[in-house]
């Protein structure tokens, strides 16, 4: 079944407490970007990337960072959470960029 | 500034009332308009793609238009099942690698 895997689904830390959320996807896709969905302002792009070892900033990349070392895997690092980046995340794939985006199911982190 | 604007931010229906969700949006060299739905706490899922002034889409109980400036989800006779966040997006302008999307409308079918 073609699908993209975020984990963990909830996650609860600390201010400043690095932490990862992954994301993998099996439909070989090259490109690859991350989200953040708050109330009233809709899906906002962190970064995303075109292929292996190419990644680029998205427009809220800050407190974010990104690596594409395989095509299927693209995971979201904050080395130093902090409260204001509390908010729903999705990882997103699609073939090329203007084609339909499949998402996954997301991540609900909470930084105390 | 390219940016998707949706209206209406919610809409209440009662089961069988027919509506139209609009996606207005500016944007330099149009590659594509998308529609999503989203159910709460879910990832959004693809519904359509338009590319084109005078494209319709259809599934179901929906179909999508498009013109040179703006986008309709028309939802005829909806159900209860129907109920969920409408997201349309956009590709950025050329030369970026990036969709734009809209805040949503969040629909109420009420049985």
């Amino acid at each position: 079944e073609a699908q993209v895997t975020q984990n963990p689904r909830y996650l609860i830390t600390v201010t400043g407490k690095k932490l990862t959320v992954t994301c993998s996807q099996n439909m070989n896709h090259e490109y690859m970007s991350w989200y953040r969905q708050d109330p009233g302002l809709g899906l906002r792009q962190i970064y995303y990337s075109m292929n292996v070892e190419v990644t680029d900033k998205g427009d809220v990349p800050e407190g974010y960072k990104v690596s594409r070392k395989e095509k299927r895997n693209f995971p979201l690092i904050l080395e130093s959470p902090s409260p204001n980046q509390t908010s729903l995340y999705f990882c997103a794939s699609s073939r090329t960029i203007n084609e339909k985006l499949f998402f996954g199911s997301g991540t609900q982190l909470s930084v105390l | 500034e390219d940016q998707v604007t949706q209206s209406p931010e919610a809409l209440r229906l009662q089961e069988g009332e027919s509506s139209s969700l609009n996606c207005s949006y500016t944007v330099s060299g149009l590659r594509g308009l998308f529609w999503y739905r989203q159910d709460p706490g879910k990832g959004p899922e693809f519904l359509f793609t338009l590319y084109s002034a005078g494209e319709e889409k259809e599934k179901e109980r929906l179909k999508a238009t498009l013109t040179k400036k703006e986008s309709f989800l028309h939802i005829t006779a909806p159900k209860p099942e129907d109920s969920a966040t409408y997201l349309c997006a956009v590709p950025g302008p050329s030369g970026t690698y990036k969709y734009i999307f809209g805040t949503g409308t969040r629909l109420k079918v009420l049985a």
